[in-house]
């Protein structure tokens, strides 16, 4: 079956505009995860849905940063007023979990957002 | 602040050689995950190890893992030129808590 996907693959956008990246997990998977990578570094956890349950938020850098999962499937990570630090790849990842489970992350390619 | 430490942050060896990577975690866990990225893309899944055990191997790679030390190990033998990659390891800690990850360049 498809593995997760992106959209876009690269953004360029000017400083203050908003943006939204687009993330379809693998199907029937229950949790999403959104992180953050500037070069050279780790993955930042953004926030991370699972279920019916409410989003663990607790990840998002600023109230700039919002996301939403529609019907338990296709998410969608916006970026309100775009800063140059918010340049990064955000790569989402989603997963079975589940008791017993152990909770292997498949993640997509990831989109690479510049802002100039 | 993360759960996993990878050390070192950076590794240089000739094709052939051996590498290692080491892990650090700080709470409890049910598992730890090693996952390779290449070129700062999506990362690849490579191995899993649970609490209740001590060495996996899967291929070319070896993992340990010491819940005593909170610390796990990752081992690639005879490397080759394609093992280049970032390597993260991951704990499950509710959600899945990265590292900063190892950069392993493996010269041809």
């Amino acid at each position: 079956g498809a593995g997760v996907s992106q959209s876009p693959s690269n953004k360029v956008t000017e400083k203050g505009k908003d943006v939204e990246l687009r993330c379809d997990p693998i199907s029937g998977h229950t949790a999403l995860y959104w992180y953050r990578q500037s070069l050279g570094q780790g993955l930042e956890f953004l926030i991370y849905f699972q279920g019916n349950s409410a989003p663990d938020k607790s990840g998002l850098p600023s109230d700039r940063f919002s996301a939403e999962r529609t019907g338990g499937s296709v998410s969608t990570l916006t970026i309100q007023r775009t800063q140059q630090e918010d340049s990064a790849v955000y790569l989402c990842a989603s997963t079975r979990e589940g008791e017993g489970r152990d909770n292997e992350q498949f993640f997509g390619p990831g989109t690479r957002l510049t802002v100039l | 602040s993360q759960q996993g430490e990878e050390d070192p942050q950076a590794l240089s060896i000739q094709e052939g050689e051996n590498a290692t990577m080491n892990c650090s975690y700080k709470t409890s866990i049910n598992n730890l995950q090693w996952y390779r990225q290449n070129s700062g893309r999506g990362l690849v899944h490579l191995i899993l190890i649970r609490s209740n055990e001590r060495e996996k191997h899967s291929g070319r790679l070896r993992v340990t893992l010491d819940t005593s030390k909170k610390s796990s190990s990752l081992l690639i033998t005879a490397s080759r030129a394609a093992d280049t990659a970032s390597y993260f390891c991951a704990t499950p800690t509710g959600k899945l808590i990265f590292g900063q990850g190892t950069t392993l360049q493996v010269k041809p």
